[in-house]
């Protein structure tokens, strides 16, 4: 079945330390989306990709990069210049923006700094 | 003020019962989108309006684009509902806008 995989579900890291949380998806969908999660907010955007080697910064990118090398996989990095990195981060996928389309969510990654 | 708002925060109700739960927003939009988050944090799509109404077993949407305003019901409440639900919309700007989300809990 179709779907996109995140990896790890759970991660704990020691402040000053860079970790990457990995999104695939097999739906051959175009556009990947990083969205951050905080307790009482809506969902946040930090990074979207709408094509194989090209990424944009959302909302909220500062703290963290991305990388497009191919089209099933967009790898977020959260880096030590991100001051309040725990959090739960969610990737999603689409088709092409123009027209209306579902969106497909991964189950998440519930990153801790220790 | 948020652009997506949605009420009630939380919302508790018995098993069987009826459960409305609303969406405002106030950009120009190209389609909203309830979604369903379980404890685990998952997100499922339940289903994308651009206008009408759709049904899906209990589930039903509805959508009036000139008073900017969603609401998604559920028929015959089971505890297995239990989750948070959220309302996003596709703005013109192709950006998805979230709300905060509604917690519903339904107890047998």
């Amino acid at each position: 079945d179709g779907g996109i995989t995140q990896s790890p579900k759970y991660l704990f890291r020691k402040e000053g330390q860079n970790v990457t949380l990995s999104c695939e998806q097999n739906l051959n969908h175009d556009a990947m989306y990083w969205y951050r999660q905080d307790p009482g907010q809506g969902l946040r955007l930090i990074y979207y990709s709408q094509i194989v080697n090209d990424f944009q910064k959302g909302d909220i990118a500062e703290g963290y990069s991305v990388s497009r090398e191919k089209k099933e996989s967009f790898p977020l990095t959260v880096t030590s210049a991100q001051k309040n990195p725990t959090a739960f981060y969610l990737c999603a996928s689409t088709l092409p923006s123009r027209g209306v389309y579902g969106y497909t969510f991964g189950s998440g990654t519930r990153l801790t700094v220790v | 003020k948020n652009e997506v708002e949605q009420s009630p925060q939380n919302l508790t109700a018995q098993e069987g019962e009826f459960i409305t739960i609303n969406c405002s927003y106030s950009v120009g939009i190209s389609a909203l989108h309830w979604l369903q988050q379980h404890p685990g944090g998952g997100i499922v799509s339940l289903f994308m309006l651009s206008s009408g109404k759709k049904k899906h077993g209990r589930l039903i949407a509805t959508i009036n684009i000139q008073e900017k305003h969603s609401s998604l019901h559920i028929t015959a409440s089971h505890p297995r509902d239990s989750a948070v639900y959220i309302c996003a919309v596709k703005a013109n700007t192709d950006k998805l806008i979230f709300g905060t989300g509604t917690r519903l809990q339904v107890f047998p």
